[in-house]
């Protein structure tokens, strides 16, 4: 079965302290690794998608990188507007099944 | 283009009551979902349709049927819930095989009493 863990579960940043965001991931036969943010109430937002070891992907004050076990999602220099849960998916095999991890639920401090 | 449109925004029933959430996506995508998410948990996988035939069914309870009228259209409905069951109820869409990644809706905040 699918495994994905994130961790720490649970962040707070001050605003400016730059932090990583840990993906770790077993699955057999990897399509797509994916990261979304979410604000609370909402639906998931599309950021990434990592499909194999060693790729970067950037967008503003976010990289998301892949290595064959975890991904990891740098925040840098980040600003309370990036308070929110990032959630991290896995795709595997030949289905259209995304498997989440819980989430890192980040708050960043003013 | 990436929006995934989803109404009602919320929506509260009674248990006896029969409703509909309704999605849709003019992105060209043939794979459609159904997800159910509760409060700090992630989204949970009931339903997915590829090519307008449901391929993945998570064992969801018949009070929840799914309908698939065309290749922008996903239905969700809903007879005879339990108050267990208020969440959010996020759809999202998919390209193809070559482009997995899933783009969300919004979602319709349901409220059972």
């Amino acid at each position: 079965e699918d495994q994905v863990t994130q961790s720490p579960e649970a962040l707070r940043l001050q605003e400016g302290e730059s932090s990583s965001l840990n993906c770790s991931y077993t699955v057999s036969g990897l399509r797509g690794l994916f990261w979304y943010r979410q604000d609370p109430g909402k639906g998931p937002e599309f950021l990434f998608t990592l499909y194999s070891a060693g790729e970067e992907k950037e967008k503003e004050r976010l990289k998301a990188t892949l290595t064959k076990k975890e991904s990891f999602l740098h925040i840098t220099a980040p600003k309370p507007e990036d308070s929110a849960t990032y959630l991290c998916a896995v795709q595997a095999g030949g289905n259209n099944r995304l498997a989440f991890g819980k989430g890192n639920q980040v708050v960043v401090i003013p | 283009d990436t929006e995934v449109t989803q109404t009602p925004k919320h929506l509260v029933m009674g248990m006896t009551n029969k409703k509909s959430l309704k999605c849709e996506q003019h992105m060209g995508h043939r794979a459609m979902y159904w997800y159910k998410q509760k409060a700090k948990k992630p989204p949970e996988l009931m339903f997915v349709y590829s090519y307008e035939k449901l391929s993945i069914n998570e064992s969801v309870p018949s009070r929840f049927s799914p309908e698939c009228p065309n290749s922008s259209l996903l239905n969700l409905h809903l007879h005879a819930l339990q108050p267990e069951d208020s969440a959010l109820y996020l759809c999202a869409s998919s390209q193809d095989r070559s482009k997995p990644e899933a783009f969300f809706g919004q979602g319709t905040r349901l409220t059972v009493v």
